[in-house]
């Protein structure tokens, strides 16, 4: 079936480090792919997304380049903050119906101190 | 603009008892519908989808259900707790086959 891996479950950084969280899917077929912020207590809020191969997205200084060559879409920062410290998802989305059915992986919890 | 709400914040009820949660969504015209299931400390998983009112489908078997009484509502249920059942339960909407946009989300204690 389709999945996505985070291979981090759990960073630790200092302000103004360099970010990256590694995120490869597998899917059957050509997934829109996700990322998602989620901080403690609240719902996951979309960072953004990306749908073709090549395809940058961004947002809040974060970005991923959808790589369909290696099934990747790992998500950087150039200068992490200490408000950057939440939980992070990656998930995929197949259009193959008229309804949303995101995968989203493990889950990947960033820790930046001052 | 779009808003999302859910009921309630908060609940803390004993096994075998009932459970309704509820969102409502305003501001969107037959949105498609959404509840996820999160362990603490898990990632999300969906339970149940509807595309339209009266019309809901299961994607997981939690000894839950779900069901879309109103365009704008969405409601989970079942008749009794498990311990399992424990978790954080997030309602999303999202306009055909795009992204999601979640909720706050309702945290249940099952004791």
């Amino acid at each position: 079936g389709d999945s996505v891996t985070q291979t981090e479950g759990q960073v630790a950084l200092s302000e103004e480090d360099f970010l990256t969280i590694h995120c490869n899917y597998s899917a059957s077929g050509y997934p829109t792919l996700f990322w998602y912020v989620q901080y403690p207590g609240e719902g996951p809020q979309l960072l953004f997304r990306a749908s073709r191969d090549k395809e940058k997205g961004s947002s809040r200084g974060f970005e991923a380049t959808y790589d369909k060559g290696t099934t990747s879409f790992h998500l950087r920062k150039a200068s992490v903050q200490e408000s950057d410290s939440a939980v992070y998802y990656c998930a995929l989305s197949l259009a193959s119906s008229s309804f949303s059915k995101l995968v989203f992986g493990q889950g990947t919890s960033l820790s930046v101190v001052p | 603009a779009q808003t999302i709400h859910q009921w309630p914040v908060a609940e803390i009820k004993a096994v075998g008892s009932p459970l309704s949660l509820g969102c409502t969504i305003k501001g969107k015209s037959s949105p498609n519908l959404y509840w996820y299931w999160q362990a603490t400390g898990g990632t999300l998983q969906q339970l149940f989808y509807s595309i339209t009112v009266g019309q809901v489908e299961s994607v997981v078997q939690l000894n839950l259900s779900a069901s879309r009484p109103k365009d704008d509502q969405f409601i989970l249920s079942t008749e009794k707790l498990l311990l399992s059942h424990s978790g954080f339960y997030l309602c999303a909407w999202s306009l055909g086959e795009y992204e999601q946009y979640f909720g706050p989300g309702t945290r249940l204690t099952v004791l």
